[in-house]
């Protein structure tokens, strides 16, 4: 069971704009930053948003990210077929004095 | 460039321990934490907790805490986590890697491939 609560899957087609959850709590969303993970298969994570909204260089501007309360969304916008992939949430949890993450979610591209 | 560069994978009978090294270059190793972070077959990330390398300090996710110890070596700038009396649901790919909430300056080694298997 994760810290944060994520929906498993999402889809769209080739163009669409599709968004991910995250849900969290007063001792981690609502009082910190939140960052964003692409992983491809067999690969390392890689930050896609960083500090709740902002896009690391390199990053496609179709990624974009947001945070209000104790919940963040991810949006990508212009779905590509080179985004499938599954993404996580993350933020540092006061509590727990060290990073959470939530349980991903798989992108489909149909 | 920052590089995270990890030890390679490892098989091991259960109840036995495994000792995974990160290597980070392009920064200086005392100025982040190192966290790490397993990834079961087909599962999420989970975190088993960050050491600091300027002075040692650890924190250990409850789950893993008297099972888990990370240490460093400021000598060779590596980090080292060790995993004791493994059982086969550690199987994972275990990583090392900075993070960083407030700028892009995230970097996660390679993964090291655990299995524990009789």
């Amino acid at each position: 069971q994760s810290v944060l609560t994520q929906p498993p899957s999402a889809s769209g087609t080739p163009g669409q704009r599709i968004t991910i959850s995250c849900s969290g709590s007063t001792s981690n969303i609502l009082s910190n930053a939140v960052n964003w993970y692409q992983q491809l298969p067999g690969t390392a994570p890689k930050v896609v948003i960083c500090s709740n909204n902002q896009r690391p260089s390199g990053v496609p501007d179709r990624f974009s990210g947001s945070k209000s309360g104790t919940s963040a969304s991810l949006a990508i916008s212009g779905l590509q077929s080179e985004d499938e992939a599954d993404y996580y949430c993350s933020v540092w949890d006061d509590s727990l004095n060290g990073p959470v993450f939530g349980g991903g979610t798989k992108v489909t591209v149909l | 460039q920052v590089q995270l560069v990890q030890s390679g994978a490892e098989v091991k009978k259960p109840g036995a321990s495994v000792r995974v090294s990160c290597k980070p270059s392009g920064d200086t190793f005392t100025d982040y934490y190192v966290h790490w972070v397993r990834q079961a077959p087909g599962q999420g990330l989970e975190s088993l907790g960050w050491i600091n390398p300027n002075t040692g300090g650890t924190n250990y996710a409850q789950k893993f805490q008297g099972r888990v110890t990370m240490t460093r070596d400021t000598s060779i700038s590596t980090a080292y986590m060790e995993v004791s009396r493994l059982k086969s649901d550690d199987t994972a790919v275990y990583y090392c890697a900075k993070l960083d909430y407030s700028s892009p300056r995230n970097y996660w080694g390679q993964g090291t491939l655990v299995t524990v298997s009789s």
